[in-house]
Order: C-alpha cells, then structure tokens, then sequence
C-alpha cells in the first residue's frame, strides 16, 4: 500500500542555519506529493505541493522537489528563522483523494 | 466563513458516551475530509464525501463511527459508545472538488474520553 517516510525528529538547528527534512514515499503511480506544516497551537496549512515528476514547490522560501527516481520530496530552507519553529508533514494523495501521512518532524530553531 | 470551521474545539465525555463533531467546510467546496491526529497512530483519513455522498469510508475504525453530510455543507462525525482510544484530534478539511486540489483544514475538535 502507499506510505510515506520522514526522518524522525525533533530537528534542533541554530538561526540561519541550512535546514533538510527527508520525505521518502511507497506509492503506485505518481501520486501529489505535499508537505503541511503545524504551528504552535495552530491548524494544518499547506506549505507547498508538487503534482508531476520533477516539479519543484516552493513557498516562504522553502522548496521541495519530487524526484520519481529516488521517490523523495526532500523539504528544504537555506536560512531558517525562530518563526519556522513547527512541526512538519510530509503527505502524498492516493487515487482516492485521501492523504496519506507521514509521522510528522518537529522542527526546533534557536536564537 | 473565509476557512473550515468545527465545533467544539475541546470536548471531554466519560467513557460510552455518544459525541457529535461537526464541520463546516469553506464555501462553495464539494469534498470534505474528516482525518484523526492521535499520538500512538499520527495522521489518520477516516472517511471523505464527494457531495453528500461518501464514496470512501474506509478509514472508519469501526461501527461506532459514522458520518454524514448535509446540503452539500456541514458534516457531523458522530462516535456512539466512546472508548479511550477514541480521544485524539478530529481534524475536518475541505477542497473545491474531489481531485488534487489542495484541501484546507480547520482547527481541529479535541477529544478527551475519560
């Protein structure tokens, strides 16, 4: 069945600091790859998406790119900030329309 | 409502006790999701309504759990007969149609069984 993977955290980076969160992904197809990010206290929010092969999302200066060769959408920030602090969702969508989860990574920065 | 809005946002019952969690989903959105966020099992889909149909139940745990939609709006979860491994976050989302679009989530309903 379809599953996704993502590194186990907490991940505890400094300010301004290069930040990786490796999401690899089981699926038939190619389903649309997402990550979501969770504030404190706050809902779910979509941070970006891809839908094909080699598309590249992008928003608040994160990127991720959805690589069918290594089945990856690898999230990435080249400088993150205090705000960034959260937990983050890799997830992908299955032909059924319901997204399927990774475990999450909790995302620490400090000052 | 400019999002998805659910209520209650907190909700302690006593063990065998029936809850009803309801949504209400943006505007205009045909497809609604309700997903359950517990500790020991992360995020989990439990059912999706294209309309007020559901033409994906399988993520309901069991026979306690039930869920229908109205109008082609609100939503209500209804969980008979609680159990402890019921309390976790009940998270409603909604997209403008059943496809890849983006679904956007509300706050989320907790709950507690003691």
């Amino acid at each position: 069945g379809n599953s996704v993977t993502q590194m186990e955290g907490p991940v505890t980076l400094s300010e301004e600091a290069f930040l990786t969160i490796n999401c690899t992904y089981t699926a038939t197809g190619y389903p649309s790859l997402f990550w979501y990010v969770q504030y404190p206290g706050e809902g779910l929010q979509l941070l970006l998406k891809a839908t094909k092969a080699d598309d590249k999302g992008s928003n608040k200066g994160f990127e991720a790119t959805y690589r069918k060769e290594t089945t990856s959408f690898h999230l990435e920030k080249g400088s993150v900030q205090v705000s960034d602090s959260a937990v983050y969702f890799c997830a992908l969508m299955d032909s059924n329309y319901q997204l399927i989860w990774g475990a999450g990574t909790k995302l620490i920065i400090k000052p | 409502g400019a999002g998805v809005s659910q209520s209650p946002s907190n909700k302690v019952t006593e063990k065998g006790k029936d809850v009803e969690l309801r949504c209400d989903p943006i505007s205009g959105h045909t497809a609604l999701y309700w997903y359950r966020q517990s500790l020991g099992q992360g995020l989990e889909f439990l059912i999706y309504f294209q309309g007020n149909s559901a033409p994906d139940k399988s993520g309901l745990p069991s026979d306690r759990f039930s869920a229908e939609r109205t109008g082609g709006s609100v939503s209500t979860l209804t969980i008979q007969r609680t159990q402890q491994e019921d309390s976790a976050v009940y998270l409603c989302a909604s997209s403008s149609s059943g496809s890849t679009d983006t679904q956007y989530f509300g706050p989320g309903t907790r709950l507690t069984v003691l």
